[in-house]
């Protein structure tokens, strides 16, 4: 099946660690999305990458890094300096031109 | 910076009602023009769509947009809505070139009572 997968559904984490959240594409699109949904709040761009082994910060990428090694995959690390990440995580591909499409999403819960 | 504006934060409809969520957005340059549709426990789905062409969109499940070019509007429209239209409704925005960002509402949640 095509499709994006996003691993895993839920995840705790403690204060004070990193934690990076999967995501895989084989849809063979060019361009790999990361956005954070909260309550009230929309989606909101955290990283995005173009083409491989090259990205680009959105709208709040600070206490969060990307590598994009691979075509498929684009992994999101939730580092120790991010001040509030309990969140709902979206990954999300596409192919110009193109709609986004949106993986299940990973909901990521600090203890 | 592009920004997108939806006006209501929660719509509550009786089933067969007639549904309007507006959308606006700024920008100065092309866009392309969507709206998302997130149901309860479930992924973001493509509604419908606008790049270019027809401003009346058509898309799955019975909806509808118009693009207003003149009042930077993309409003969603559906004649009559289900009890399974019960979800959360994103309006978003990227610029027409090449792979770059959606920018999004803050959606719209809609409830619809039997």
């Amino acid at each position: 099946d095509g499709g994006i997968t996003q691993s895993p559904k839920y995840l705790f984490r403690k204060e004070g660690q990193n934690v990076t959240l999967s995501c895989e594409q084989n849809l063979n699109h060019d361009a790999m999305y990361w956005y954070r949904q909260d309550p009230g709040q929309g989606l909101r761009l955290i990283y995005y990458s173009q083409i491989v082994n090259d990205f680009q910060k959105g709208d709040i990428a600070e206490g969060y890094s990307v590598s994009r090694e691979k075509k498929e995959s684009f992994p999101l690390t939730v580092t120790s300096a991010q001040k509030n990440p309990t969140a709902f995580y979206l990954c999300a591909s596409s192919k110009t031109p193109s709609a986004q499409y949106f993986g299940p999403g990973t909901r990521l819960t600090v203890l | 910076a592009q920004s997108v504006s939806q006006h209501n934060h929660h719509v509550i409809l009786s089933e067969a009602a007639s549904l309007e969520l507006g959308c606006n957005y700024s920008y100065g340059g092309t866009v392309n023009l969507f709206w998302y549709v997130q149901y309860p426990g479930q992924h973001l789905q493509l509604l419908l769509k606008y790049f270019s062409g027809d401003p009346l969109v058509k898309g799955i499940k019975g909806f509808e947009a118009e693009f207003i070019k003149s009042k930077f509007s993309f409003n969603l429209r559906k004649p009559s809505v289900q009890w399974s239209d019960t979800a959360e409704y994103f309006c978003a925005v990227n610029a027409d070139s090449g792979n770059t960002p959606l920018v999004f509402g803050k959606g719209t949640r809609l409830s619809v009572i039997a």
